[in-house]
């Protein structure tokens, strides 16, 4: 049962334009989004996360937007650059602080000069 | 401010021999987590420690794994009679106590076990 859903296995994008990273999920009981960062062979690096109970935080060149009704969350990156090329994994949490994450499959997004 | 460690970072074992993978959280940080990651997958929890306590182990194989979190030391995750469908890399992650930061969880660089 995947609860949490990245339909997009990979994604190119030029550099300087913006990267639209998309995430699906279906329990409605997740309280928080996050989204990671992954380079070969290196941990996950959280970029940035969200509450449920807000549709929008951003940081820096990273928006996140939260559609509670549609259950759809999107990361955004403007603009984009080299470094950024890597993998994205949305994840989900069931408890504020300190749970387990329920991640998706990932997204492997290439900038391209 | 040192981050999550993990050891060894890559670890090969014969089917039938048992694998221990070492984590030391963040300074600070008092929640472990274990996630597992086959290829061309996402992360998948498997435990959730404190010191002493496993408080949620619902992501765990039922036989063969076990992990721990001591009083003192570092969070081992102990795999017994290793089979070649345990190849993967092995994730750690720590987070501060319930109540602050984001929800986000600091990840180690992981172990890769191959085992032959």
């Amino acid at each position: 049962d995947q609860q949490v859903k990245q339909n997009s296995p990979s994604l190119s994008v030029q550099e300087g334009r913006i990267s639209i990273l998309n995430c699906d999920y279906t329990n409605s009981m997740f309280d928080y989004f996050l989204w990671y960062k992954k380079y070969p062979a290196e941990g996950p690096t959280f970029l940035i996360s969200i509450s449920s109970i807000k549709d929008k935080n951003e940081d820096g060149r990273f928006t996140v937007f939260l559609n509670k009704s549609a259950k759809h969350l999107s990361l955004h990156i403007v603009p984009s650059q080299p470094g950024d090329s890597a993998v994205y994994f949305c994840a989900a949490s069931l408890g504020q602080g300190a749970q387990k994450l329920v991640f998706g499959q990932g997204t492997r997004l290439t900038i391209n000069p | 401010n040192a981050g999550v460690m993990q050891n060894p970072r890559h670890l090969v074992r014969r089917r039938g021999q048992e694998a221990r993978l070492r984590c030391s959280p963040m300074k600070g940080h008092s929640h472990v987590y274990w996630y597992r990651q086959l290829p061309e997958e996402g992360l998948k929890f498997m435990v959730y420690l404190q010191k002493e306590n496993i408080i949620d182990e619902s992501g765990m194989p039922k036989e063969r794994f076990s992990a721990e979190f001591p009083k003192e030391g570092p969070s081992i995750l102990r795999i017994q009679q290793v089979v070649r469908g345990d190849s993967a890399a092995y994730f750690c992650a720590s987070s501060p106590a319930w109540g602050r930061g984001k929800g986000e969880q600091y990840f180690g660089p992981g172990t890769r076990l191959t085992v032959t």
